[in-house]
């Protein structure tokens, strides 16, 4: 079964450090990779997706992350993180298998950043 | 752009009653919507995904006569919790696919049922 996976479940970094929380998916054709952020007391944003073309993402608030194929890889960075980012992160997987639009998600990571 | 509400965004129920969800894209229209829930501290369990005009396709383990869901115009959908118990009470969070578009889901704010 297809299945997303996230390493890191709780993550506390002090503000201007570098983030990096990982996902990995377990599917070996075509993939849509997605990153959604929910803040304290907010519904699910998208931060940033990947379809295809460049495997380097930049999304919103500074956060990029890089599609590595061969590791079946989608992991988030951030070099410099701020209070605000204090919120839990979810990485999404959509695999491409007919008319299939589902997405198989990753258990989270909540993310709290010291000031 | 691609704004998702949901009403109520919270709601106390007596065992044994029915509740209705409704789930609205206010700006875009959506040929396709998921209804989940999120448990405290816990990822997202889809329940079923929600196609405007036909019947609900439901995910293993979900009771599709308990939870029912009717997408019946392009920007409307709704769950009906029916006979609610104490075990229903959930954290319900539905998201849209904009007609047209790539697959990205777009999320509405999440209705909180409590259940007593």
């Amino acid at each position: 079964a297809q299945s997303v996976s996230q390493h890191n479940h709780h993550v506390i970094l002090s503000e201007a450090a570098s983030l990096e929380l990982g996902c990995n998916y377990s599917y070996g054709g075509t993939v849509n990779l997605f990153w959604y952020v929910q803040y304290p007391g907010q519904h699910l944003q998208l931060l940033l997706k990947y379809f295809s073309g460049d495997p380097l993402v930049k999304g919103i608030k500074g956060f990029e992350a890089e599609f590595i194929k061969s590791k079946f890889s989608f992991n988030l960075r951030k070099p410099s993180v701020q209070w605000s980012d204090t919120a839990e992160y979810f990485c999404a997987v959509n695999a491409e298998a007919g008319n299939n639009r589902k997405l198989i998600w990753g258990l989270g990571t909540s993310l709290a950043v010291n000031p | 752009g691609a704004v998702v509400s949901q009403h109520p965004s919270w709601v106390i129920c007596k065992s044994g009653t029915s509740v209705k969800i409704e789930c609205r894209s206010l700006d875009f229209q959506a040929t396709t919507m998921f209804w989940y829930r999120q448990f405290p501290k816990q990822s997202l369990m889809l329940m079923a995904t929600s196609n405007e005009g036909s019947k609900a396709t439901y995910e293993q383990g979900v009771e599709k006569d308990k939870f029912l869901i009717n997408h019946a115009s392009l920007t409307l959908s709704t769950l009906t919790v029916t006979s609610a118990h104490p075990e229903d009470s959930s954290f319900y969070i539905c998201s849209a696919i904009r007609q047209g578009a790539d697959m990205t889901q777009y999320f509405g704010p999440g209705t909180r049922l409590l259940v007593l």
